[in-house]
């Protein structure tokens, strides 16, 4: 089974930073299957990122992924108050199928 | 416009059966590509996966539960059920389920979940 190691845990940084997220793969991952998702208190996650670096539907263009083998990135170039969240990678594995990384704490300075 | 919605119990007792009914619309479980996803969330912990269906009636669990859960599908009610036995405290958590398209690898649509505690 793939693990998946998010770094760091919490990341405490100021409106208008830069953020850059990491997830690491225990063994390569494909890039069209690791994804990104945003989960802020009380709510569902929203799919941020697929294939690696495409964003999804209505996304800003301030996220950006990035990464390929056993390194993923995720970059919000300018942090909004509302990009304080959690946010997990995600990977898809045909043995067994999916795992989610620990999740990173983006949480305002 | 997709929806999913979780339904089931909020509260079952240790040693019971949990059965969990997501109820969608806005694409068909019968389409080639389309697949349904649970996921549960310990309140305060990271999201942990548990199983999938896809539309060819494949189904595939996480190896650390695979034992206890069961999942199913009815086309004609677009309902996804999963059952988890043997409950126990630590199995208390919000349990969402997703829209997983096949084609594109990712969950694009979630419900806003539902919550299960598991006390007697």
């Amino acid at each position: 089974e793939i693990v998946l190691t998010q770094s760091p845990g919490t990341l405490s940084l100021s409106p208008g930073e830069r953020a850059t997220l990491s997830c690491r793969a225990s063994q390569s991952v494909s890039s069209s299957y690791l994804a990104w998702y945003q989960q802020k208190p009380g709510q569902a996650p929203r799919l941020l990122i697929y294939g690696a670096s495409s964003r999804a539907t209505g996304i800003p263009d301030r996220f950006s992924g990035s990464g390929s083998g056993t390194d993923f990135t995720l970059t919000i170039s300018r942090l909004e108050p509302e990009d304080f969240a959690v946010y997990y990678c995600q990977q898809y594995g045909s043995s067994p199928p999916d795992t989610f990384g620990q999740g990173t704490k983006l949480e305002i300075k | 416009q997709v929806t999913l919605r979780e339904s089931g119990p909020a509260l079952v007792k240790p040693t019971q059966t949990l059965t969990l009914t997501c109820t969608f619309s806005g694409f068909s479980l019968s389409t080639s590509g389309m697949c349904v996803s649970w996921i549960r969330q310990p309140p305060g912990k990271a999201l942990e996966w548990l199983a999938r269906i896809d539309w060819d009636d494949d189904k595939y669990y996480s190896t650390s539960l695979k034992t206890r859960l069961t999942i199913s599908k009815d086309t004609s009610k677009n309902q996804v059920v999963l059952t988890m036995t043997n409950m126990d405290p630590v199995d208390t958590a919000t349990y969402y389920c997703a829209r997983f398209l096949y084609t594109s690898y990712y969950m694009d649509v979630w419900g806003k979940g539902t919550t299960v505690t598991v006390s007697s």
